[in-house]
């Protein structure tokens, strides 16, 4: 069975723009969540969507949305990019019925 | 919000020693998860426990859940050089509501391991 996938693996944008990251959870798992991991403060979750609804949001300003789709895709997007959006933005899926989350490589974040 | 200290930060040892580390909370967690981190890797789970006083093996790789739900143990035997990487407790909350979908994992600061062949 095939891993969680991300797209893209690398970004580098520049202050102002917006960015969106994609992840495939793996077949069967309805859950996604997304944290975003840096040296300074480590991994912390942005949010977990579960058959396309949000049910939980870490403490992250409104800049940082997400959706989910009908195939349990989902997206990540970040507007108005600052300096500290700079980092490792993984995505963990689950089936939904128990608490294991699986990691996907990750997309590293740049910017500039 | 609920946060783990995770300890020690790093170590450094010789190959075939065992290791310990372990991360501690002042919550009570309904279920501890322990990952490895690979440079530019998402973390891999290793293993997950669900019970108070659970002891749980994986290979060379033995965690336990704490009696108190407040803590978590993981030891690694005789350790090899490909055993390097950041190792990360990983915890969900007793208090977090849970109704089949809901599910915030609060990480520990993880513990960077190097093994000297």
């Amino acid at each position: 069975k095939a891993g969680v996938t991300q797209t893209p693996r690398y970004l580098i944008k520049t202050r102002g723009q917006q960015v969106t990251l994609s992840c495939s959870p793996i077949s069967g798992h309805r859950s996604v969540s997304w944290y975003q991991q840096t040296p300074g403060q480590g991994l912390q979750f942005l949010f977990e969507y579960f058959s396309e609804t949000q049910r939980n949001k870490g403490n992250f300003p409104g800049r940082f949305s997400g959706r989910q789709f009908s195939n349990s895709r989902s997206e990540m997007n970040v507007s108005t990019l600052e300096l500290g959006d700079s980092a490792l933005y993984l995505c963990a899926s689950r089936t939904g019925s128990v608490d294991e989350q699986f990691f996907g490589p990750g997309t590293r974040l740049t910017v500039l | 919000g609920q946060q783990l200290n995770q300890s020690p930060q790093s170590m450094f040892i010789q190959e075939g020693e065992d290791v310990s580390m372990n991360c501690t909370s002042s919550s009570i967690f309904n279920t501890w998860l322990w990952y490895k981190q690979d440079p530019g890797e998402g973390p891999v789970l290793l293993i997950a426990l669900y019970k108070a006083g659970e002891l749980t093996s994986n290979g060379r790789l033995t965690a336990q859940f704490g009696i108190t739900r407040k803590d978590s143990f993981l030891n690694i035997s005789a350790s090899i050089p490909s055993d390097v990487g950041i190792y990360f407790c990983a915890g969900l909350a007793a208090t977090f509501e849970y109704n089949n979908a809901g599910n915030m994992l609060t990480f520990g600061g993880g513990t960077r391991l190097m093994v000297k062949p």
